[in-house]
């Protein structure tokens, strides 16, 4: 555990609405990662973080945008919310540079119903 | 990155070894080999990881071949806890902490 939660838990949500999903550490760890899961995609990367303010896009970015104001907190919105955004999203960190040798944590998960 | 390869589904009896292989075939040198598991609804876990040696730590054990192109992850004394997909997957330095999960191994330990 280190020391990772999200929220909410359990998301529905109709087309077209934003959404806003919130991935909140408690250790100060700099690099933040969003993940989405689907069958038969494994695990998917959305966009990641390095620091405060500096974020990039990943594998699946579109249809995304996130923000990190400040270190323990990483945002993840939907613009506007379409059914094929339905899934499990996970948030994961880093303890230190993600090189070769650097485990990811990764938190519990929200699972988000567009309808 | 490297592909992995794993057997879909693997059975193991409660207090016996499980041992779950992975085929890197197209591993390169710098490319170190990762065990995550996810038991169902929560969050992947990390497990072990290697480079060209045996590991092994509280939860396991990584058996690496001589030639990197395989390797096994053993649970020595399995449990009903150790229900779970084990995802095996292929690091390397330019990875930059994006990991890529496939569809791993589903383990089912019975009673």
């Amino acid at each position: 555990d280190a020391g990772i939660t999200q929220s909410p838990r359990h998301k529905v949500t109709e087309t077209g609405t934003p959404v806003t999903l919130r991935c909140h550490q408690t250790e100060n760890h700099r690099y933040m990662y969003w993940y989405r899961q689907d069958p038969g995609h494994g695990l998917r990367l959305i966009h990641y973080s390095y620091g405060v303010k500096d974020t990039d896009k990943g594998e699946v970015s579109d249809g995304y945008s996130v923000s990190r104001s400040k270190t323990e907190d990483f945002l993840l919105t939907l613009e506007s919310a379409t059914s094929s955004q339905t899934s499990v999203y996970f948030c994961a960190i880093t303890e230190g540079y993600p090189g070769p040798q650097e485990t990811q944590y990764f938190g519990p998960g929200t699972r988000l119903l567009v309808l | 990155d490297a592909k992995t390869t794993q057997p879909t589904s693997m059975d193991c009896a409660e207090g016996r070894a499980a041992n779950l292989p992975c085929n890197h075939s197209t591993i390169s040198g710098n490319e170190y080999v990762y065990w995550y598991r996810q038991i169902h609804s929560q969050g992947p876990q990390y497990i072990i990881h290697g480079l060209k040696n045996n590991e092994t730590n509280e939860m396991a054990s990584l058996i690496i071949t001589e030639d990197r192109k395989s390797s096994t992850l053993i649970l020595p004394h399995a449990t009903l806890r150790d229900t779970a997909v084990y995802y095996c997957i292929v690091i390397s330095g330019t990875s930059y902490g994006k990991l890529t999960f496939g569809q791993g191994t589903i383990l089912t330990v019975h009673p």
